[in-house]
């Protein structure tokens, strides 16, 4: 147990379907992040967010749309997805911005069809 | 550009010793992460070298070269539990700080 918990854990979905992910940290975190796990491929960092705002947007498609409604809660909102976005999608915490030590969550594992 | 390498896949006995190496071309950096990810599960820390040398905790050592680029997490007497993805990653933030991965070294321990 990390501290950080995702729901759901697998999400399955089709293009034309809205769908959003959800990430709660028990930690008292300041910064929370989206992170894209790819087969075979490197960690992707998304999204960073410090104290309930966005600080980093690594070009993500605009079909991905994060929401930090207060330090503990941190969404990704999902709407009409292609294929090649499934992955596993991991959320992650830190103390403050600048600790690198990150808390991951187990993520959601999303099939879009 | 930054760079994150590391073996796809190792294989190992239980009882024996397993050395992974990571190799890193960042500009910009600041320590060196390991990570441990056992499949469907939240990677979790492992290790952090900030200096070069050599720390150990446990069954597990991670080593650091800051002139060469080159990092290795040594796991000794290993057990099948073992079994599980490291992440390699280097730190290259300031006040923003930023990781890089690698793709992660899948190891297989075998009876």
């Amino acid at each position: 147990e990390t501290g950080v918990t995702q729901t759901p854990r697998h999400l399955v979905m089709g293009m034309t379907n809205k769908k959003s992910l959800k990430c709660e940290q028990h930690l008292g975190h300041n910064a929370m992040y989206w992170y894209k796990q790819s087969a075979k491929k490197p960690l992707e960092l998304m999204f960073v967010y410090s104290l309930e705002e966005r600080v980093e947007n690594n070009s993500v498609p605009s079909r991905f749309s994060p929401e930090c409604p207060n330090s503990s809660h941190l969404f990704l909102h999902l709407h009409t997805l292609q294929p090649e976005d499934s992955a596993l999608y991991l959320c992650a915490s830190s103390q403050d911005r600048s600790e690198e030590k990150l808390f991951f969550g187990s993520g959601t594992q999303l099939s879009v069809l | 550009g930054q760079n994150i390498d590391q073996p796809t896949e190792m294989t190992a006995t239980e009882g024996a010793i397993v050395q992974i190496n990571c190799t890193y071309q960042t500009s910009g950096f600041n320590g060196l992460f390991w990570y441990q990810q056992h499949a469907g599960e939240a990677p979790t820390f492992l290790s952090y070298n900030v200096l070069d040398g050599l720390e150990e905790k446990g069954r597990f050592s991670s080593f650091l070269s800051r002139s060469k680029g080159y990092s290795y997490l040594l796991l000794k007497e290993l057990q099948m539990k073992d079994s599980a993805s490291y992440l390699c990653a280097a730190g290259v933030g300031g006040a923003t700080n930023k990781l890089i991965f690698g793709t992660g070294t899948l190891l297989a321990v075998q009876p």
